[in-house]
């Protein structure tokens, strides 16, 4: 297994530009989330799926659209973007047993200016 | 809302010293409580994942216990090496869908 995959792993945004940050898991996973770290910080939940066709909003939604249209993937949309959104993104997993334990992708180091 | 911390935020010891790493928590109904690592630049290494009905997880050199009625968790690192050096974060998880993370302790291992 891949585990958790994210694409692309950096990028450069200019202000106004919009982007699509790809997840894919291969664990066959219902859950699916993307955290945002900003330097020297913890991860702060953007949003969240329960499976397909499901969605909401974590704790910092705005400026970020999601869409879940198949078990697998869970691509993040930014909209009109600005510097206040230069982080890292991390998208996880985590499948239904009692752990609720997540497996974190790599990240997407996203700077924009 | 749960708020987690992390102190201190770095740390630096010398080779084959046991250390403690902190994580406390505001909201003691926590579900679980889950230690990462994470190395410069890289994404996020699950290290321990305690459930609330458990007092302590071990992992070679790494313990982990959980303290519920005083919001407090501990990562105990035996021995520690050079190649333990790293960013430890803590999260909690209240709701099944959403964890709390803490700002982290950076740690630094002298040889």
């Amino acid at each position: 297994n891949a585990g958790v995959t994210q694409t692309p792993k950096f990028r450069i945004l200019k202000i106004g530009q919009s982007m699509t940050l790809q997840c894919a898991q291969d664990m066959n996973h219902n859950y699916m989330y993307w955290y945002r770290q900003d330097p020297g910080m913890g991860l702060k939940l953007i949003y969240y799926s329960v499976g397909a066709g499901i969605t909401d909003k974590g704790e910092v939604p705005n400026g970020y659209n999601v869409s879940r249209s198949t078990t697998e993937d869970f691509p993040l949309r930014l909209e009109l973007a600005a510097p206040s959104q230069t982080s890292v993104y991390f998208c996880a997993s985590r499948g239904r047993g009692d752990s609720y334990e997540q497996y974190f992708g790599p990240g997407t180091r996203l700077t924009v200016t | 809302k749960q708020e987690v911390t992390q102190i201190p935020a770095a740390l630096s010891v010398p080779e084959g010293e046991n250390l403690v790493l902190n994580c406390s928590f505001t909201d003691s109904a926590i579900y679980n409580l889950q230690w990462f690592r994470q190395d410069p630049g890289k994404g996020l290494t699950s290290l321990l994942l305690i459930q609330s009905s458990q007092r302590e997880q071990t992992s070679g050199r790494l313990n982990a216990s959980l303290d519920k009625s005083s919001g407090r968790s501990t990562l105990y690192i035996a021995a520690s090496q050079p190649g333990d050096s790293a960013t430890y974060l803590c999260a909690g998880n209240n709701a099944g869908n959403m964890l709390t993370f803490g700002g982290g302790t950076r740690l630094m291992v002298k040889p």
